[in-house]
């Protein structure tokens, strides 16, 4: 157990509508980061919030979005969704130490768009 | 971006046999990690590496951050059929924007 939290585990739902994942990072780690895992694929960065501010992007769609809450929680808010957005979204939160950063993986949401 | 180069895309071996994997970059990486993944689960961090040369072990597993900073292998010894799974290398460079880059993965099968 890494100590990150994931709801919900399963999610299915329809083309165009809109969803929110929620994750919840180890306790102490201020860094939280959302991926996407699509069948087969690798793990694609989304994006990354730092105690409560938006630090780095990646290959996130404009119609998903994210923020994180004073308790250090985050939501990825997923909209007008399509077939392509089915995959394992995972979250992840980090530690830093004198050495460097480690990121500690959630178990994921699997997304299922029918 | 960074991009990791990860091989061999899969392994099929037999139980007992030393498995040999790597990542190698272009670019000169400040961290290296490795991950494993079983089916529908979120990756779970094997070995962390943050000095150039550095050799790490983590039970059968070790791993090591090249010296040129642009590489690392992981090296499983005695395989079990638990060891099944994606494992994944991973690293960041230096720079404001802390996102780690994936290799593609590395499937590995053991049989019995």
């Amino acid at each position: 157990d890494s100590g990150v939290t994931q709801t919900p585990k399963h999610l299915i739902t329809a083309t165009g509508q809109r969803v929110t994942l929620r994750c919840s990072p180890r306790s102490g780690d201020l860094s939280v980061y959302w991926y996407q895992q699509s069948l087969d694929q690798g793990l694609q960065f989304l994006i990354q919030y730092y105690n409560g501010e938006e630090r780095a992007k990646g290959n996130i769609l404009e119609r998903f979005s994210a923020q994180q809450f004073p308790d250090l929680h985050s939501e990825l808010n997923l909209s007008s969704l399509e077939l392509g957005d089915s995959a394992l979204y995972f979250c992840a939160s980090s530690q830093w130490d004198s050495f460097g950063e480690t990121q500690y993986f959630g178990p994921g949401t699997r997304l299922l768009v029918l | 971006g960074q991009q990791l180069n990860q091989s061999p895309q899969s392994m099929f071996i037999q139980e007992g046999e030393d498995v040999s994997m790597n990542c190698t970059s272009s670019s000169i990486f400040n961290t290296w990690l490795w991950y494993k993944q079983d089916p529908g689960e979120g990756p779970v961090l094997l070995i962390a590496l943050y000095k150039a040369g550095e050799l790490t072990s983590n039970g059968r597993l070790t791993a090591q951050f090249g010296i040129t900073r642009k590489d690392s292998f992981l090296n499983i010894s005695a395989s079990i059929p638990s060891d099944v799974g994606i494992y994944f290398c991973a690293g960041h460079t230096s720079g404001s924007a802390r996102q780690l880059t994936f290799g593609s993965g590395t499937q590995l099968t053991v049989l019995p």
